[in-house]
């Protein structure tokens, strides 16, 4: 089964603090991809990461830091110093290599509130 | 540059009746994509279109479902008729890359499906 389950459905958290966003993903492949996509209120999806399956090298952009662990077929995704700005639904979301283009399978989303 | 735009934002209707969705991808994207999240579920892929053609429309639900580009500029998806489970938030993404390692999709906001 292909699938990706974000457990957390809405994290609160106050300005400043640090957050972590879960992701776990199942797939038969052994070439694959990994997303994160941003969601803010106005609605689109904002791309922020892509991983490839034989990258397991960690990455850091800014507050943004993800954390990739075959070991656990995890990609968590975390913000450290949040601000209100980062408040969104963010969605994990896995590509098969063998898939065709396009076609992700998305997590149901964790919902963020960060307040000030 | 304007990003992908759709049309509605918002469209309410009864069942029964028929809905045309529209999105318009940033000029000189080839690849066209319409996702569905139904609410309370993961986003879901639909369709891909390449410049007018289908490349793969293995996640339409059903022959309700209608999707045409023509001319390969802008893309409407028609349903017709619309049923209750047809209601959620309809995604169209596109991209210039058909390279996938190097894809990245620019989403829309999406058009909210209310089927009453």
């Amino acid at each position: 089964a292909q699938k990706v389950t974000q457990a957390q459905t809405e994290i609160s958290v106050v300005e400043k603090e640090d957050v972590t966003l879960d992701c776990v993903y199942e797939t038969r492949d052994t070439t694959y991809y990994l997303f994160w996509y941003k969601q803010p209120p106005s609605g689109e999806l904002v791309f922020l990461i892509r991983r490839n399956s034989f990258d397991e090298q960690n990455e850091i952009s800014g507050r943004y830091s993800w954390n990739f662990q075959k070991s656990t077929s995890s990609f968590n995704f975390t913000i450290t110093a949040s601000q209100v700005v980062d408040s969104a639904v963010y969605f994990c979301a896995l590509q098969n290599y063998g898939g065709s283009q396009g076609n992700l399978i998305f997590g149901k989303g964790t919902k963020l509130s960060v307040k000030p | 540059e304007a990003g992908v735009t759709q049309f509605p934002s918002h469209s309410v209707i009864e069942k029964g009746q028929t809905v045309t969705l529209r999105c318009d991808p940033i000029s000189g994207h080839d690849n066209l994509y319409w996702y569905r999240r139904v609410m309370g579920k993961e986003i879901k892929f639909l369709l891909h279109f390449v410049k007018e053609s289908k490349q793969d429309e293995s996640g339409m639900p059903n022959n309700r479902f209608l999707a045409e580009r023509t001319g390969g500029t802008y893309s409407t998806l028609k349903v017709q008729p619309a049923e209750l489970e047809d209601s959620g938030v309809y995604f169209c993404a596109s991209s210039l890359d058909s390279d996938r390692v190097n894809e990245k999709l620019f989403f829309g906001s999406g058009t909210q499906l209310s089927v009453l």
